[in-house]
C-alpha cells in the first residue's frame, strides 16, 4: 500500500466551479500536510503548507485536514484557466522524508 | 533572486555514458533533494543532504551517486546510465527540517 494515494484526474472543470482536490494517506503518525502545483514542464511550487488537523484558507485556495479519517483536501473557489495545472499532495511525519502523492491534472475550461 | 537553479534543462544520453546534474540554490539553505519524477509514480527522492559534506540515501538511490562540497551546491552523479534511468529530475531546497520545499523546473534525461 502507498502512503499517499491521489485520484491521477484528468478533472475538468468549467472557469468558476469550485474545485476538490483530494488526498488520502496510511500512517497517523503523518503530521505535515502540503499541496504544490506544478505547471507543464515546470517544477512543483508550494501553494498550501498545514501542521495537524483543521483548515488554511488563501485567497481561493481553502486546504482541509482530518486525520480522524486520513484525509486532506484542497479547495480551490472561483477556479479560473491560469489554475489549469497538476496538483500534488505532500505528506510527512517529521520533514525527513516527504510522500508526494502522484499528481491530479485539472483543467479550467474558460 | 533565482531560488533552485538546475543544470542541464535536457539532455540526451547512451547507455553506460555517465553525467552529472547540478542543483544551485541561492536562499542559503540547509537541506537540499534530489527526485525522480515518473508518470504515475510522483515524486521518488533518491539523495537528500542536511548540511554542506552530508549525503544521504533516500527511496530509490540506486544508479546515482551524489555530492555536496559546498553549501549553496548538490550535484548528482549518474556513473553508468541505463534507460531505467529516464526521467525527469527535480532538486529541491529547505531551510530546515521542518519547512517546504522549494524546487528547481527539472531536468529531463533521455538514456537510449
Amino acid at each position: 500500500q502507498k502512503e499517499v494515494e491521489q485520484d491521477p484526474g484528468p478533472l475538468s472543470v468549467p472557469e468558476g466551479a469550485i474545485v476538490s482536490l483530494n488526498c488520502t494517506y496510511s500512517n497517523s503518525a503523518f503530521q505535515y500536510f502540503m499541496w504544490y502545483r506544478q505547471y507543464s514542464r515546470k517544477g512543483p511550487e508550494l501553494l498550501m503548507y498545514t501542521y495537524s488537523s483543521g483548515n488554511k484558507e488563501d485567497g481561493r485556495f481553502t486546504a482541509q485536514v482530518d486525520k480522524s479519517s486520513k484525509y486532506i483536501s484542497l479547495f480551490i473557489r472561483d477556479s479560473q484557466p491560469s489554475d489549469s495545472a497538476t496538483y500534488l499532495c505532500a505528506i510527512s511525519a517529521n520533514f525527513n522524508k516527504f510522500y508526494f502523492g502522484s499528481g491530479t491534472k485539472l483543467n479550467v475550461k474558460p | 533572486n533565482a531560488g533552485v537553479t538546475q543544470t542541464p534543462k535536457f539532455r540526451v544520453l547512451k547507455t553506460g555514458q555517465s553525467m552529472t546534474l547540478l542543483c544551485a540554490q541561492d536562499m542559503n539553505h540547509e537541506y537540499m533533494y534530489w527526485y525522480r519524477q515518473d508518470p504515475g509514480m510522483g515524486l521518488r527522492l533518491i539523495h537528500y543532504s542536511v548540511g554542506e559534506g552530508t549525503t544521504a540515501k533516500g527511496e530509490v538511490p540506486d544508479g546515482y551517486n551524489v555530492s555536496r562540497l559546498k553549501k549553496q551546491n548538490f550535484l548528482l552523479g549518474l556513473e553508468s546510465a541505463a534507460p531505467s534511468q529516464t526521467s525527469v529530475y527535480f532538486c529541491a531546497s529547505s531551510m530546515t527540517s521542518d519547512q517546504p520545499q522549494h524546487f528547481g523546473d527539472g531536468t529531463r534525461l533521455s538514456i537510449l
